[in-house]
């Protein structure tokens, strides 16, 4: 089946435009995550959604950057104002949840900001 | 969430068994013990998992001691293939109510000829 897709795969822009970044997990999976990776470093947790609980907003790096889970399945980041250290690989992963939590990553969306 | 601790880096040759040693000194009773692989350009794999003794599956095995404290990743008879960044991450609450796992900064795993 397919697995989890992300777009678009490279987003450039310029210091303080917004920009939405989307991701389309695996059916059927009630995880799913938001990281962010710069170059060369590991993964930044951002956000996670579990079902129709309230989302783990807590590594979002400022109240520029907010997400959104429609209908328990596709999501959005969005990040307002973009600042030039933005600048990363923005990575989706889902998970089938309890007991089995192995993440199933996308192949994420370089975003550059000018 | 537990916090865990892995060199950096690590260097070996092609062949080699290569074990890879994460710390995690405040995990909870119902915490998973995870590791994903890494190569440039893409998204994590998971490797494995595993709660307490040993795991092992096609691709490596998970030592994990009686206190959970520790564990580690034995890659048999690596490949140049094998380079990549390990994470290894806790947490998950094995039949809890929780599913989110954190990744820390991983070690850069470097094979040579």
């Amino acid at each position: 089946g397919a697995g989890v897709s992300q777009s678009p795969s490279n987003k450039v822009t310029e210091k303080g435009k917004d920009v939405e970044l989307r991701c389309d997990p695996i059916s059927g999976h009630t995880a799913l995550y938001w990281y962010r990776q710069s170059l060369g470093q590991g993964l930044e947790f951002l956000i996670y959604f579990q079902g129709n609980s309230a989302p783990d907003k807590s590594g979002l790096p400022s109240d520029r950057f907010s997400a959104e889970r429609t209908g328990g399945s596709v999501s959005t980041l969005t990040i307002q104002r973009t600042q030039q250290e933005d600048s990363a690989v923005y990575l989706c992963a889902s998970s089938p949840g309890r007991p089995n939590n192995e993440q199933f990553f996308g192949p994420g969306t370089r975003l550059t900001v000018l | 969430l537990a916090k865990t601790t892995q060199p950096i880096s690590m260097d070996s040759y092609e062949g080699q068994e290569v074990n890879i040693t994460c710390s995690h000194n405040n995990i909870a009773t119902n915490d998973y013990i995870t590791w994903y692989q890494q190569f440039p350009s893409q998204g994590p794999r998971f490797i494995i998992q595993g709660y307490k003794t040993k795991v092992t599956n096609e691709v490596a095995s998970l030592f994990i001691p009686a206190d959970r404290k520790s564990s580690t990743l034995s890659l048999p008879r690596v490949s140049l293939s094998d380079t990549a960044v390990y994470y290894c991450l806790v947490g998950g609450n094995y039949g809890g109510s929780q599913g989110n796992l954190i990744f820390g900064k991983g070690t850069k795993l470097s094979v040579k000829p």
